[in-house]
């Protein structure tokens, strides 16, 4: 089955400290994985995607395929940082997405 | 608008009631997403149009929901005797292309509560 596990509802570290967002995947296929960001107040809205293996907002994430993993990464968080984390798979042409249940990042001052 | 657009942004009805979302893509987007959003919950897809046709409806729960896109553009998301578990924030996204690019252009939701 295809599936997205977000093991943590809620990740609380204080501003400058080094963060890690947890992503497992489980899927037979090729994966296409990505991670969506929503702000307080604003809709939902792309973060990253592995294909292009950037960095935005000093997060980066990496896949591997031996861990099914694709965990989000910044090295210092910043208050700005605070919003709710979508993992999120890519299973077939067309776009769909199987989203994880989320997690809340809490970056405190 | 640039975005996205969503109607209404919030419906109270009743349990048995018809209900109707609407959903306005980002213009020349060909693909259009519908999402629900239960409290706690990651997005979960319900169904996927290229252009005027369902690509893949899997993901509706069960024959009281449907959804049109008879131009291409608009989408309404239906929904037939509504049930309190119907609940949730249902979102609609839209993206350029059927490339497998993973980039949906989420709409602000409209969020349904059945009585």
């Amino acid at each position: 089955a295809q599936r997205v596990t977000q093991p943590e509802k809620l990740l609380s570290v204080f501003k400058g400290a080094p963060v890690e967002l947890k992503c497992n995947y489980s899927y037979s296929g090729s994966p296409e994985l990505f991670w969506y960001v929503q702000y307080s107040r604003q809709r939902l809205q792309l973060l990253l995607r592995h294909i292009s293996r950037e960095s935005i907002k000093g997060f980066t994430a990496d896949l591997n395929k031996g861990e099914t993993s694709f965990h989000l990464k910044k090295p210092f968080a910043q208050e700005e940082d605070s919003a709710m984390y979508y993992c999120a798979l890519s299973v077939a042409q067309g776009g769909k997405l199987i989203f994880g249940q989320g997690t809340e990042l809490s970056v405190k001052p | 608008g640039a975005g996205v657009s969503q109607t209404p942004s919030n419906k109270v009805t009743e349990k048995g009631k018809y209900v109707e979302l609407r959903c306005d893509p980002i213009s020349g987007h060909t693909a259009l997403y519908w999402y629900r959003q239960s409290l706690g919950q990651g997005p979960e897809f319900l169904i996927y149009f290229q252009g005027t046709g369902a690509a893949d409806d899997s993901g509706l729960p069960n024959d009281r929901f449907f959804a049109v896109r008879p131009e291409g553009s608009v989408s309404t998301l239906k929904i037939q005797r509504t049930e309190r578990g119907d609940s949730a924030v249902y979102l609609c996204a839209s993206s350029l292309n059927t490339g497998n690019t993973g980039e949906l252009f989420f709409g602000e939701g409209s969020r349904l509560t059945v009585l």
